[in-house]
């Protein structure tokens, strides 16, 4: 059982350039999210979805796009970097409302 | 808006103390609260998820509480090792998750 698995590990842009964070859950889980770790801030949710074809935003979603097109993926696209989007990102997976959240090891970004 | 604070940033023990970790929340409108542990370069690990009905949650050497009502939750460390230094994240639920910043723990020899 390979949880929430999240690629690349690490991943260095150039501003400007675009890219694709990947997350894939192999527990069925219906809810997925993407959060960001910033030094001193915690995590804070960028985008999440309540299942296949279903997304929503969360507190910091400016500069993301994501979709979900399957149960199992959850993409979360770059589409023109910035330095402030230097960080530690992280994708999350629970069955349902009121369960615990696994979290994937993360991706650290960093646009220079 | 939900704000979530975790005192101390930072805490420096000698091994086998007993240690308590705090977090508050500002809305007591939870789910659940979940208490996760940080390595270094790592991801997040779940320690102990206390759902809005309980008080307290167990596992090992591990003990959380939640007293909704003063929103507040401790995760208490019996016995410390070296190897419970991390970073300790507590989280709340209610729409979606909202995180502390976390305490830093250190255990030394």
């Amino acid at each position: 059982n390979a949880g929430v698995t999240q690629t690349p590990k690490f991943q260095v842009l150039k501003t400007g350039q675009s890219m694709t964070l990947q997350c894939a859950q192999d527990m069925n889980h219906e809810y997925m999210s993407w959060y960001r770790q910033d030094p001193g801030m915690g995590l804070r949710l960028i985008h999440y979805s309540v299942g296949a074809g279903i997304t929503d935003q969360g507190e910091v979603p400016n500069g993301y796009n994501v979709s979900r097109s399957t149960t199992e993926d959850f993409p979360l696209r770059l589409l023109s970097a910035a330095p402030s989007q230097t960080s530690v990102y992280f994708c999350a997976s629970r069955p349902v409302q009121r369960t615990e959240a696994f979290f994937g090891q993360g991706t650290r970004l960093t646009v220079v | 808006k939900q704000e979530v604070t975790q005192i101390p940033a930072a805490l420096s023990v000698p091994e086998g103390e007993n240690l308590v970790l705090n977090c508050s929340f500002t809305d007591s409108a939870i789910y659940n609260l979940q208490w996760f542990r940080q390595d270094p370069g790592k991801g997040l690990t779940s320690l102990l998820l206390i759902q809005s009905s309980q008080r307290e949650q167990t596992s090992g050497r591990l003990n959380a509480s939640l007293d909704k009502s003063s929103g507040r939750s401790t995760l208490y460390i019996a016995a410390s090792q070296p190897g419970d230094s991390a970073t300790y994240l507590c989280a709340v639920r209610r729409n979606d998750m909202r995180f502390g910043a976390g305490t830093r723990l250190t255990v030394k020899p």
